[in-house]
């Protein structure tokens, strides 16, 4: 099973300001299938990447991933009040298809 | 637009079974692969399974590979997901999660049900 780590647990940061989010894998993910998703309380979790760096239907162009192997990264470019949230990575390059433990983005 | 509703929340005891429905609707249900993920309380996302809904074959994560069942039921277009042998550590919300292309499996989720609150205690 691949495990995903992230990092950092606990992101603070004001509107306007840049973030980035890693995702570390426990073995490499062949051709980036590695997804990316937003959670905001009492919501299901809402796709904004997949194959490392294609946005989702309707994401915003500040939504951008990168990486390949073991090593991804979200960032957010410009942060609206609404981007804060947990966000998820997930790689689906084998079964049992799964996700990191989240990094929660806080308003400082 | 794409749907999934999924069933009420759900109370029981240590030892018991629950079932999960997802209905879904505005697209053609036997086209999309559909998953099963759950989050337990201010926990993370655990994938549990997934079923083709044109025949109803089925790929469980080996955790689960004893205790769950999930099947369809096309006349409805709804997806069912049955955990058996509940313990306290299955109390979670459960989603009911669909693939975001046609006809293929690649495992990631485009589309999700609102999520069914279980909760197993004595």
């Amino acid at each position: 099973e691949i495990l995903l780590t992230q990092s950092p647990g606990t992101l603070s940061l004001f509107p306007g300001e840049r973030a980035t989010l890693s995702c570390r894998a426990s073995q490499s993910i062949s051709s980036s299938y590695l997804a990316w998703y937003e959670q905001k309380p009492g919501q299901a979790p809402r796709l904004l990447i997949y194959r490392a760096s294609t946005r989702a239907t309707g994401v915003p162009d500040r939504f951008s991933g990168s990486g390949s192997g073991t090593d991804f990264t979200l960032t957010i470019s410009r942060l609206e009040p609404e981007d804060f949230a947990v966000y998820y990575c997930q790689q689906y390059d084998s079964s049992p298809y799964s996700f990191g433990q989240g990094t929660k983005l806080e308003i400082k | 637009q794409v749907q999934l509703v999924q069933s009420g929340a759900e109370v029981k005891k240590p030892g018991a079974s629950v079932k999960v429905s997802c209905k879904a609707s505005g697209y053609t249900f036997t086209f999309y692969y559909m998953h099963w993920v759950r989050q337990a309380p201010g926990q993370g996302l655990e994938w549990m399974g997934i079923i083709n809904p044109s025949g109803g074959r089925t790929t469980y994560a080996q955790k689960f590979q004893a205790r769950v069942k999930m099947t369809i039921d096309t006349s409805t277009s709804t997806v069912y997901m049955e955990l058996s042998s509940l313990t306290s550590d299955d109390t979670a919300l459960y989603y009911c999660a669909r693939e975001r292309e046609e006809l293929v499996i690649w495992g990631y989720f485009q589309h999700w049900g609102q999520g069914t609150p279980v909760t197993v205690s004595s």
